[in-house]
């Protein structure tokens, strides 16, 4: 079983709509990411988690919001998705004093129509 | 705008001979990574070189660090087909803590059997 898993792996949704990708974890770590990438944009960071109730915006956290409901899940919702929402998102996580490397998940695409 | 910034955006080569990718960056970093993704697929973490390191090794690749310039290279020698990836510099910011990691837009490697 993979470290990080992330649901659903794919999802197709209408505009407007409410959408909530989760990631769990089995690695033990304190720090969890949630990451999305776009063509040519590389990847940009939404939010992120140092334990359960510290939750951190990135760079891009408008229209975005995210729930830690252990140290193990961290899920990232979209409360009225919007077509420029549609993107691959990434779950990653981080141990130790959280200068190490990042683990990923296997990604979440998502399309807005 | 992103922190890191790769060069070339893309590579093309044939088996057998060397990759070079670079990475240059903007602000003081704790450390810098490089990350590997298969189309689609999760990043997946190649080498991290420290701020106070100029070089390290990692079976096929050489990463080299110059804090002055703030800049980054990744050697991949005698490349492979199963190469072909997109690569990525990632570095963690000081003025987060170096808590947050922040990646460049990737270039994407092309090998050629």
């Amino acid at each position: 079983d993979a470290d990080v898993t992330q649901t659903p792996r794919n999802r197709i949704t209408k505009t407007g709509k409410r959408i909530m990708l989760e990631c769990s974890q089995t690695k033990g770590h304190d720090r969890m990411y949630w990451y999305r990438q776009d063509p040519g944009l590389g990847l940009r960071l939404i939010y992120y988690s140092f334990d359960v109730k510290d939750i951190n915006k990135g760079e891009i956290s408008d229209g975005y919001s995210v729930s830690r409901q252990a140290q193990a899940k961290f899920s990232l919702s979209l409360e009225s998705a919007i077509p420029n929402q549609t993107a691959l998102y990434f779950c990653a996580t981080r141990g130790g004093r959280g200068t190490g490397e990042l683990f990923f998940g296997e990604g979440s695409r998502l399309t807005v129509l | 705008s992103q922190q890191g910034e790769e060069d070339p955006q893309a590579l093309s080569i044939q088996e057998g001979e060397n990759a070079t990718m670079n990475c240059s960056y903007k602000t003081s970093i704790n450390n810098l990574q490089w990350y590997r993704q298969n189309s689609g697929r999760g990043l997946v973490h190649l080498i991290l070189i420290r701020s106070n390191e100029r070089e390290k090794h990692s079976g096929r690749l050489r990463v080299t660090l110059d804090t002055s310039k703030k800049s980054s290279s990744l050697l991949i020698t005698a490349s492979r087909a199963a190469d072909t990836a997109s690569y990525f510099c990632a570095t963690a910011l000081m003025n987060t803590g170096f808590q947050k990691l922040v990646f460049g837009t990737g270039t994407r490697l092309l090998v050629s059997p």
